[in-house]
This record gives structure tokens, sequence and C-alpha cells, in this order.
């Protein structure tokens, strides 16, 4: 089964460009994470989505939105790009809403590794 | 507001000797504790996980403790390898799932 795929790996950007990040999860999974992971503040929740609806919201700018589409995969875009977003983007997927369970661990990709000069 | 915390931004151990990585959490409502391993370049991979209502948990080399009087838990990994050398975060969820900023975990042959 394949895992969850992030495109694309690295991107650079310029302050004030708009950027729109892809997320596959795995085949059967309708939850969808996004997370930031920046040093020293570890793994800063976005949103959920589950089955194309947004479930919940972590605290950042209406700049940072997403969305899902009926084949679960998801985007993310981020607006008017500040040098503050550089940072590693992650997305993860599991069977169940609400940042998985016990028996349904989140499962992450390897992330887009973004840069804003 | 950070409900989960680790303390310990590194730890360093020897080859074959016990790693304790620790993380604190500050939300009781929280319903499971997991522990997730990242390795450079990649995205952080399920290690190991405890209910609530659970004190302990044990998978192999791995335990988890959960003290809920101290709104505590901790990893243990016994004996350590080198292979086990990563980033490790301490996780929560309640409605989404809630990560601590990570102990580097070194373990020296």
């Amino acid at each position: 089964k394949a895992g969850v795929t992030q495109t694309p790996r690295y991107l650079i950007k310029t302050r004030g460009q708009q950027v729109t990040l892809s997320c596959s999860p795995i085949s059967g999974h309708r939850s969808v994470s996004w997370y930031q992971q920046t040093p020293g503040q570890g793994l800063q929740f976005l949103f959920e989505y589950f089955s194309e609806t947004q479930r919940n919201k972590g605290n950042f700018p209406g700049r940072f939105s997403g969305r899902q589409f009926s084949n679960s995969r998801s985007e993310m875009n981020v607006s008017t790009l500040e040098l503050g977003d550089s940072a590693l983007y992650l997305c993860a997927s599991s069977l169940v809403s609400g940042g998985g369970s016990y028996n349904s661990p989140l499962h992450f990709g390897n992330g887009t590794r973004l840069t804003v000069t | 507001d950070q409900q989960v915390k680790q303390n310990s931004p590194s730890l360093s151990v020897q080859e074959g000797r016990i790693s304790i990585l620790n993380c604190d959490y500050t939300n009781s409502m929280f319903d499971y504790f997991l522990w997730y391993k990242k390795y450079p370049a990649e995205g952080p991979t399920f290690l190991i996980s405890i209910s609530s209502i659970k004190d302990k948990n044990e998978d192999g080399r791995f335990t988890v403790f959960l003290n809920k009087s101290a709104k505590h838990l901790s990893l243990h990994i016994v004996p350590s390898q080198p292979g086990d050398s990563a980033v490790y975060f301490c996780a929560a969820i309640l409605n989404d799932m809630r990560f601590g900023a990570g102990t580097r975990l070194t373990v020296k042959p």
C-alpha cells in the first residue's frame, strides 16, 4: 500500500507570492491533516479535513487555507508569503477524524520544504 | 498555547544503555498519547501509543509510561541502539493531534 505522498518536495518562493502544496493520502484514508514544522517549535497543527469538510483548525492566520477533494486528496494554500512561513509542511492521513486514534494513528508524508526569500 | 511540552531538546546515550525521553502536558482531557520518531528528510513515523486509561504500554524495546496525576509521559528505550538516533516527538489527541517540540536522541556506539 502506497504511503502518504506530498508534492513538491522543495519549493522556493518570494515574499508576497502564494503557494499550493499537494497531498495524496493512503488509499482508504479520508482524514488529512496538515502541520507546520519549524526548528524549536515542533509540529504545529494547521487544519484537518475529513470527507471534504474542514473539521478542525489550528491557530494560524487566514492566509493559510486548504481543501479536500472527493478522492480525499488535499491541497494547502498559503497566500501573501512571509519570511516566517519558511518551514517543512507535513501532511498526515488517517482512517478516522480527530487526529487519529489509538489504533489508527496519523501516517505522515515526507513533507514539502518551503523556503521564502 | 503549548499543551504538550518536551523540555529537553537533546539527549545523548551510550549504546546498550537506557534512553528516557520525557513529555509533559497541560490538558487533562487528552484521550491518547503517542510517540513518533523522525529521521532527517522523512516524515514522522508512529512508534508507540497509550490510552489515557492505562499507565504503561510495552512494545519490544519501547515502553511508554503515563502518570496522569503528574500529567507526565515518558518513553523508555532499552537497550538503546545507534539506529535509534532520531528526533522523538510526543503527541496527544483530543480533537486533533498536538505535538511537543521534539527531543533529539543520539545513541553513541
